[in-house]
């Protein structure tokens, strides 16, 4: 089974800041992979996504790299601001069979003022 | 814009009872889900449903779980017999059936306290 953190990793940025938060995959066949945003008592919502043919897209503000040699994704999150605290988690899946989501463990992103 | 909606928002409840999650997803969605997390913890899927059937389960997801899509709009959960490790937030979740498109619409979660 996956192993699950009591504690989630935290980022601390100062406002205006770049941010960036990396996130290991788990199944190589995975060829989709999501950026969620979970602010406190909300559901995640989406972010950004990447098809395993890329290595990056840009969306507003942010950008996901992925390297799929090491299993690694990451977010960066430009000019980071006070609204971007949240718990950010990626999520990988495949683009068959019942698209289920297997969640990487979550960073919290705090923006200092 | 269209959101999946779940209710209640907070359910709290003593061991050994039944509980039953709702959830009303994307009107012309196909693909449903239910999600846990864990205080703290990630994310953990549950069960996928599609076509009227289970199509996934995890490991979670044993004979105390079940789901339903009653009537074509809602899609519940229920617990039969709940236990004290059952207690967190439960997530309800749907995709469309775009080409190409994967992404999974969440709901604003059900808290469940199991006492």
């Amino acid at each position: 089974g996956e192993s699950v953190g009591l504690h989630l990793p935290t980022l601390s940025v100062q406002e205006g800041d770049n941010s960036i938060i990396n996130c290991a995959y788990s199944n190589s066949a995975s060829d989709y992979f999501i950026w969620y945003k979970q602010e406190s008592g909300k559901g995640p919502q989406f972010i950004i996504d990447i098809r395993s043919n890329m290595d990056k897209r840009q969306g507003q503000r942010v950008t996901v790299l992925l390297n799929k040699t090491v299993k690694h994704l990451s977010l960066q999150i430009a000019a980071t601001q006070p609204g971007d605290s949240a718990v950010y988690f990626c999520a990988e899946t495949l683009s068959s069979g019942t698209y289920k989501y297997i969640f990487g463990t979550g960073t919290r992103l705090k923006v200092l003022a | 814009e269209p959101e999946v909606t779940q209710t209640p928002s907070h359910q709290v409840t003593q061991m050994g009872q039944e509980v039953i999650l709702r959830c009303v997803p994307i009107s012309n969605h196909l693909y449903f889900y239910w999600y846990r997390q864990i205080l703290g913890q990630k994310v953990e899927f549950l069960v996928s449903f599609y076509n009227n059937e289970i199509s996934e389960k995890s490991e979670i997801f044993d004979d105390q779980f079940s789901v339903e899509r009653p009537d074509g709009s809602n899609f519940t959960l229920k617990i039969r017999s709940t236990k004290l490790e059952d207690s967190a937030m439960y997530f309800c979740a749907s995709k469309g059936l775009r080409l190409h498109s994967y992404e999974q619409y969440f709901g604003p979660g059900t808290r469940l306290t199991v006492t």
